[in-house]
């Protein structure tokens, strides 16, 4: 069964610096998302990207954030200057129909000291 | 106000037991509403889509009421395995393709 990858599975990173989490969507998907769950709260959604564009955004994906999709297979949510409340778990996802069924990846988890 | 409103429990009902969850949206633009389930530190998974004639998919039906905006869950025949935190998603028309989740209602299935 297809499968949406992610990596790494755990990123630990000093304050200030910059991260790139790496996600393989399912192959023939054509929606792709991110989305940040801290320890303890609730799935938010930062953003998601069609036709190589991003198409919705959230308020937290502000300038500190960017994706790419930089080949065929990779799609990539790059943090600039990360903050100790940039800890959390990250899922991408994506979906393939335009009845938005998402399939999610296993997520990485990001620790910033 | 929040998007998505549930219940957070937790539920916690015995093997062969009958549960049902509820979820409210405060944006009656509304479009596509979904059931997840998340195990602990694991990624949701989805459980169904939730349509506006409802929907069964062996134990699980899911019913809509747009008219009060609001999703439900029931789960027939509670097994352990089916012990999981269950959240809600709703997607707005006037927001496009983004997604606001719940902070789910969390179900254990006792032996």
């Amino acid at each position: 069964e297809p499968e949406v990858t992610q990596t790494p599975s755990h990123q630990v990173t000093q304050m200030g610096q910059e991260v790139i989490l790496r996600c393989v969507p399912i192959s023939n998907h054509l929606y792709f998302y991110w989305y940040r769950q801290i320890l303890g709260q609730k799935v938010e959604f930062l953003v998601s990207f069609y036709n190589n564009e991003i198409s919705e955004k959230s308020e937290i994906f502000d300038d500190q954030f960017s994706v790419e999709r930089p080949d065929g297979s990779n799609f990539t949510l790059k943090i600039r200057s990360t903050k100790l409340e940039d800890s959390a778990m990250y899922f991408c996802a994506s979906d393939g129909t335009p009845n938005y069924e998402q399939y999610f990846g296993p997520g990485t988890r990001l620790t910033v000291t | 106000r929040k998007e998505v409103e549930q219940d957070p429990g937790p539920f916690n009902v015995p093997e062969g037991a009958t549960v049902a969850f509820n979820c409210t949206y405060s944006n009656s633009a509304s479009q596509s509403f979904f059931w997840y389930r998340q195990d602990c530190r694991k990624e949701p998974k989805l459980l169904m889509s939730v349509y506006s004639s409802g929907n069964e998919d062996g134990r699980f039906t899911a019913q809509l009421n747009r008219a009060s905006q609001y999703i439900s869950l029931l789960i027939r025949d509670s097994k352990l395995s089916d012990s999981a935190t269950y959240l809600c998603v709703v997607n707005n028309l006037d927001t496009g393709n983004q997604f606001y989740f719940g902070t789910g209602t969390s179900l254990t299935v006792i032996p």
